[in-house]
C-alpha cells in the first residue's frame, strides 16, 4: 500500500543532543512537508520542499533543518538550538506543491527530551 | 500572515447531539479550506475540503461544512454525533496563491459520551 511512513514513533533526546527524524514516502509525490503539533496550537509548518534538491522554510524554521536529495525521503533534524522540542512532529506529501489536492500525512513522531 | 482561528478547544456531547465546531480564518484572498480529523491513535485525516462552487461541502462520515466569504468562516456540523467521532478535529486553509502552505486552526478536542 502506498503511503507516508515516519519513524521511529516515540523518540528520547538528551539535551543538547541533535536528533533526526525520518519521513519517507512511496506515493510519488514531489512535495514534502514537515509540521509541529503541541496541544492547543495545532500544526505549524516547519519546513517544506516542493521538489527534490529544494527545500524552504516554513514558520517555525528556527532550530530545525532539513534535506532532499531523494524524492521519496525527507529527513527533518532537530538541533540543539531548537528550545523547546518536545512535541509530535508530523510529515504530509502532495503530489505537487502547487495543486489544490489535500496532504496526505505520517503517523507521526513523539520526540521528549529527557 | 494568515491565521485560523477555532473558537472551541474542547467540546462534551451525548449521542445523537447534534455538533458544530466554528471556524474562522483572516486572508482577504481566495481560500482552500479543509477540515482534518485526527482520531485517537491515527493520522490526520481529511474529512472534507473546499476549493471553489457550492458553498456547502459534503464530506465522510456524515459531517458537512458550510463556507461562508462573508464572514471568513467554514463551520463544521454533523445532524447526529456518534460516539466514534470522539476526536481532534482541525481546520485549515491554503491561499491559492501560496501554493500548498497550509495553516491550521488550534484544533478542537471532541468528546462523545455514549
Amino acid at each position: 500500500d502506498g503511503g507516508i511512513t515516519q519513524s521511529p514513533k516515540y523518540l528520547f533526546r538528551k539535551e543538547g543532543q541533535n536528533v533526526t527524524l525520518s519521513c519517507e514516502q512511496n506515493l510519488n509525490h514531489d512535495a514534502m512537508y514537515w509540521y509541529r503539533q503541541d496541544p492547543g496550537q495545532g500544526l505549524r509548518l516547519i519546513y517544506y520542499s516542493q521538489i527534490v534538491n529544494d527545500f524552504q522554510k516554513g514558520d517555525i524554521a528556527e532550530g530545525y533543518s532539513v534535506s532532499r536529495e531523494k524524492k521519496e525521503s525527507f529527513p527533518l533534524t532537530v538541533t540543539s538550538a531548537q528550545k523547546n522540542p518536545t512535541a509530535f512532529y508530523l510529515c504530509a506529501s502532495i503530489r505537487d506543491h502547487s495543486s489544490n489536492q489535500p496532504q496526505h500525512f505520517g503517523d507521526g513522531t513523539r520526540l521528549s527530551i529527557l | 500572515a494568515q491565521s485560523v482561528s477555532q473558537h472551541n478547544h474542547h467540546v462534551i456531547l451525548s449521542e445523537a447531539a447534534s455538533l458544530e465546531l466554528g471556524c474562522n480564518y483572516s486572508y482577504g484572498g481566495t481560500v482552500n479550506l479543509f477540515w482534518y480529523v485526527q482520531y485517537p491513535g491515527q493520522h490526520l485525516q481529511l474529512l472534507l475540503k473546499y476549493f471553489s462552487g457550492d458553498p456547502l461541502v459534503k464530506g465522510i462520515k456524515g459531517f458537512e461544512a458550510e463556507f461562508i466569504k462573508s464572514k471568513f468562516s467554514f463551520n463544521l456540523r454533523k445532524p447526529s454525533v456518534q460516539w466514534s467521532d470522539t476526536a481532534e478535529y482541525f481546520c485549515a486553509v491554503n491561499p491559492k496563491a501560496a501554493g500548498n502552505k497550509l495553516t491550521f486552526g488550534g484544533g478542537t478536542r471532541v468528546l462523545v459520551k455514549p
